[in-house]
């Protein structure tokens, strides 16, 4: 069955050091991965999104993502996180033959400490 | 302005009402989505259609009807409201290179 696994529900990491989310996918197709993030009380911004080329994206806010297919990963990284990068993030995942349809992960809430 | 919008914002009703959530989009794009998001389970696809007239059930259909007669709109009906979909309710719309755009959400309590 398709899926998408965010393993870590909560991260806390200090201001000014660097951030990895991890994010797995199962699916048969080639997948099309997103990260999006959803500042409280509102909807889901779009940080990347990988469909193919080079495996390393580079997002909005200094956000890049690295696609590893024989990992089955597509984890987020921030070289020196702001305090205003506290949120939550989802990854997603979708494929050419899914109707545009996503599949996202449970979500991973980000907290930062100053 | 451009973009997708969602009304209400909040509501609450009561069990068994009938409640109609709004969703709108000014990019044509063909593809919307209804999802409801709940602590613990993420985002989860209630609906979506491809086209005017085209719907098809996702993951959580139950309880939920859409209608799409125009391109723009995309509604999302509780026939009988339950406490079990007291919920955070996103739209989103989807362009040509398969990227979705997400409303504000209406967050939806059921007494």
């Amino acid at each position: 069955a398709q899926s998408v696994t965010q393993p870590d529900i909560h991260i806390t990491v200090s201001e000014g050091a660097s951030l990895e989310l991890r994010c797995n996918y199962s699916y048969g197709a080639t997948p099309y991965l997103f990260w999006y993030v959803q500042s409280p009380g509102q909807g889901l911004q779009l940080l990347l999104k990988y469909f193919s080329g080079d495996t390393l994206v580079q997002g909005i806010k200094g956000f890049e993502a690295e696609f590893k297919r024989s990992q089955s990963s597509f984890n987020l990284r921030k070289p020196s996180v702001h305090w205003s990068d506290a949120a939550e993030y989802f990854c997603a995942v979708g494929a050419d033959n899914q109707g545009g349809k996503l599949i996202f992960g449970q979500g991973t809430e980000l907290s930062v400490k100053p | 302005d451009a973009g997708i919008t969602q009304s209400p914002r909040y509501k609450i009703t009561e069990t068994g009402r009938q409640v109609t959530l709004m969703c709108h989009q000014t990019w044509s794009h063909s593809y919307m989505f209804w999802y409801r998001q709940d602590l613990g389970h993420g985002l989860r696809l209630i609906y979506y259609s491809a086209a005017a007239d085209i719907t098809d059930k996702g993951e959580v259909p139950d309880g939920y009807v859409v209608s799409r007669s125009k391109t723009e709109n995309f509604p999302l009906t509780l026939e009988s409201a339950t406490r079990s979909q007291t919920s955070v309710y996103f739209c989103a719309s989807r362009d040509r290179r398969d990227t979705q755009y997400f409303g504000p959400g209406t967050r939806l309590t059921v007494l």
